[in-house]
């Protein structure tokens, strides 16, 4: 069975201080991993990534993919009351096409 | 960048009757569009894969008999709750991917209260 596991489950920190996120799985058929930001509605793309090693930026973002150790980090720098949010981990897998498998998500929350 | 219409977003209905959620890809082409619900404080579970011209796969223990999936052309797919039970309360999403870049967009949702 397919899984991706997120930790930590929540997390409470003050602003500008610098957060990761954790998101490991075990699946077959990798394709991608995908990170989204959550506030109150639709999740929001965040990283696409498909290739071990290349961190991606945006911003006081980033992440990267370690696909032989099969996880994925979220850097959020100099965090802000506004990057308060669920953040979800997906991976998308081939079958049937594509699907994403979602995991449990990180509450984040940044105190002022 | 690239918009998911959801509509309604939010829907409040008999018990016993139908409701139909509408999800369109407003700027560029989906051949493959998802289905999720989400209950509160939890993450989105994926209900079917909706690929255009084709039958939807519905994931393991999703009724296809209740979820009712067509996507009829590239940029629109729906799914009809059929005969909604307050147990069908729920946050639905969809998603929709670029068939040219593979990105994965979100619709806003759908409130569903079944009273």
């Amino acid at each position: 069975e397919d899984k991706v596991v997120q930790s930590p489950l929540s997390l409470v920190v003050h602003e500008g201080d610098t957060v990761t996120l954790n998101c490991s799985y075990e699946v077959t058929n990798f394709r991608s991993l995908l990170w989204y930001k959550q506030e109150k509605k639709a999740p929001t793309f965040l990283f696409m990534l498909t290739s071990s090693g290349i961190e991606k930026k945006s911003g006081r973002l980033s992440s990267i993919l370690d696909k032989k150790e099969l996880f994925s980090i979220l850097n959020i720098t100099a965090t802000q009351t506004g990057d308060s949010a669920v953040y979800l981990c997906a991976v998308g897998v081939m079958e049937y096409g594509n699907k994403l498998v979602f995991g449990a998500g990180t509450i984040l929350r940044v105190k002022s | 960048g690239a918009v998911v219409s959801q509509h309604p977003s939010r829907v409040i209905c008999k018990s016993g009757t139908s409701v139909k959620i509408e999800c369109r890809s407003l700027d560029f082409q989906a051949t493959t569009m998802f289905w999720y619900r989400q209950f509160p404080k939890q993450s989105l579970m994926l209900m079917a894969t909706s690929n255009e011209g084709s039958k939807a796969t519905y994931e393991q223990g999703v009724e296809k008999d209740k979820f009712l999936i067509n996507h009829a052309s590239l940029t629109l797919s729906t799914l009809t709750v059929t005969s909604a039970h307050p147990e069908d309360s729920s946050f639905y999403i969809c998603s929709a991917m670029d068939r040219n870049t593979g990105e994965l967009f979100f619709g806003e949702g759908s409130r569903l209260t079944v009273l």
